[in-house]
């Protein structure tokens, strides 16, 4: 069965960076995408962007463009999203999906907590 | 960007009534090449992450009970529970893939009357 399995909690301060990872399983990783959500305490969804694991192309949110890098490595099966120069208003439980269209698996979710 | 809004904000139902909730995009979602509706639907409970429950309108998720369905035109799309049961309280999230960057309805909140 497909499993994506983040990261763990992470706690920066303002202006530094973040790196999520998330490990799938159960399925063959080159054949689909992964795509990134994030979403604020007691907010909605918000689609940060995605990457074509076969062949690394990525596409971002015009918000994130220059602050945001997402990478794959196919040799583990794990996708990376790394979020820089962060501010409070990055405080948030960022996902990753599997995703070519829409996104049917999720996985746990890794909570970013951006605080001086 | 494809703004989707949907309706109402939140909604309480009976258990064993129909809940219905609306989602409607700013321009056509539907593909004229494939005649596919770029629009799905998630459910999500608190502490969860998001579960797909339609994708193309109206094709259901495997496994997803047949009480959700999803129907709708090119830009008004509607989820509906037949019969609402109490472990569908949740938030439920409409989303069109048509373009970039994708976008999520606001959220509408389903409880029990």
């Amino acid at each position: 069965q497909v499993h994506l399995v983040q990261s763990g909690p992470e706690v920066k301060k303002p202006g530094a960076s973040v790196k999520v990872s998330c490990k799938a399983s159960g399925y063959s990783f080159t054949t689909y995408g992964i795509s990134w959500v994030r979403q604020a305490p007691g907010q909605g969804l918000e689609w940060m962007g995605w990457i074509s694991v076969y062949n690394g192309n990525t596409k971002y949110a015009q918000k994130l463009q220059g602050r945001v890098t997402m990478t794959t490595d196919t040799s583990t099966s794990t996708a990376y999203m790394e979020l820089r120069s962060l501010i409070s208003d990055d405080t948030a439980m960022y996902y990753c999906a599997r995703s070519e269209a829409f996104h049917d698996f999720w996985g746990q979710g890794t909570l970013v907590t951006v605080s001086s | 960007d494809i703004v989707m809004t949907q309706s109402p904000d939140s909604l309480a139902v009976s258990l064993g009534e129909r809940a219905t909730i609306n989602c409607k995009s700013s321009q056509s979602v539907l593909y004229s090449s494939n005649n596919k509706k770029y629009l799905a639907w998630y459910q999500q409970k608190p502490g969860q992450p998001p579960k797909l429950l339609i994708y193309w309108a109206s094709t259901r998720e495997s496994g997803v009970p047949d009480r959700f369905s999803g129907s709708g035109s090119g830009t008004d799309f509607t989820l509906t529970i037949s019969s609402l049961q109490a472990e569908d309280v949740a938030v439920y999230y409409c989303q069109q893939y048509y373009s970039n960057p994708i976008t999520f309805g606001q959220g509408t909140r389903l409880e029990i009357k």
